[in-house]
């Protein structure tokens, strides 16, 4: 079946860095879009950013652009997340997704189950 | 700019029907469809709802949402105690190339 697990989180300090990885079984991950998110304590969810299917579009909140890179490596099926320059506000529990369907009718239909990145 | 908006809390006794919306702040986002999750506490988000009103195998015919294009709103009827949850309603906005969601809605169930 489906599975999203993460990984790599952790207590780090402001300006340092850390690379979340989402390792997926069960399907192939070239085959959907896949997103970041976030949630940090007391929050609501955030999507934060996402790589295309054929790897040609990212895009990110304005709050991660130059600090945080999405990619992927196909021939481990693993997402991965580089975050550099870390600041206190990108504590949160960091979420990987696979979104399904078309960019109209699309949704985030599996989901990891999260992993905790405190900048301290 | 793409905003989804929820209340920040609903309620209502076991056994009732509740309803949250998500009411969309710009007229381009309407194009897409709205998808809800739920997050219960320290667990990881469901999908509840996808495309608007379609159910996922597994989810409880309990669980409804509609679509008017301006507003989403899913329905809850039956509550339960175990629905005690955090709610999101969520779409891609393919003009912006980013995923927009709504600040989310706390249930409880009294």
């Amino acid at each position: 079946q489906v599975q999203l697990v993460e990984s790599g989180g952790g207590v780090v300090q402001p300006g340092r860095s850390l690379r979340l990885s989402c390792a997926a079984s069960g399907f192939t991950l070239s085959r959907h879009g896949m997103h970041w998110f976030r949630q940090a304590p007391g929050k609501g969810l955030e999507w934060i950013t996402y790589i295309s299917s054929d790897e040609v579009n990212k895009n990110s909140i304005l709050s991660v652009k130059g600090r945080f890179t999405v990619s992927r490596d196909t021939s481990k099926n693993t997402l991965y997340l580089q975050m550099n320059s870390l600041r206190a506000e990108d504590t949160a529990v960091y979420f990987c997704a696979r979104f399904s369907g078309s960019d109209g009718s699309g949704s985030w239909d599996y989901w990891g189950q999260g992993t905790l990145v405190t900048v301290s | 700019q793409s905003v989804l908006t929820q209340p920040p809390s609903v309620s209502a006794a076991p056994g009732q029907k509740v309803t949250i919306s998500c009411s969309r702040g710009s007229s381009n986002s309407g194009q897409n469809s709205v998808s809800w999750y739920q997050l219960l506490p320290g667990t990881t988000p469901k999908l509840l709802i996808y495309d608007n009103d379609k159910r996922p195998s597994g989810i409880p015919d309990r669980f409804s949402a509609s679509n008017s294009g301006t507003s989403a709103t899913l329905d809850i009827a039956g509550l339960q105690t175990g629905d005690e949850a955090d709610y999101y309603c969520g779409t891609w906005d393919s003009s912006l190339s980013a995923g927009v969601f709504g600040g989310g809605t706390k249930l409880t169930v009294l």
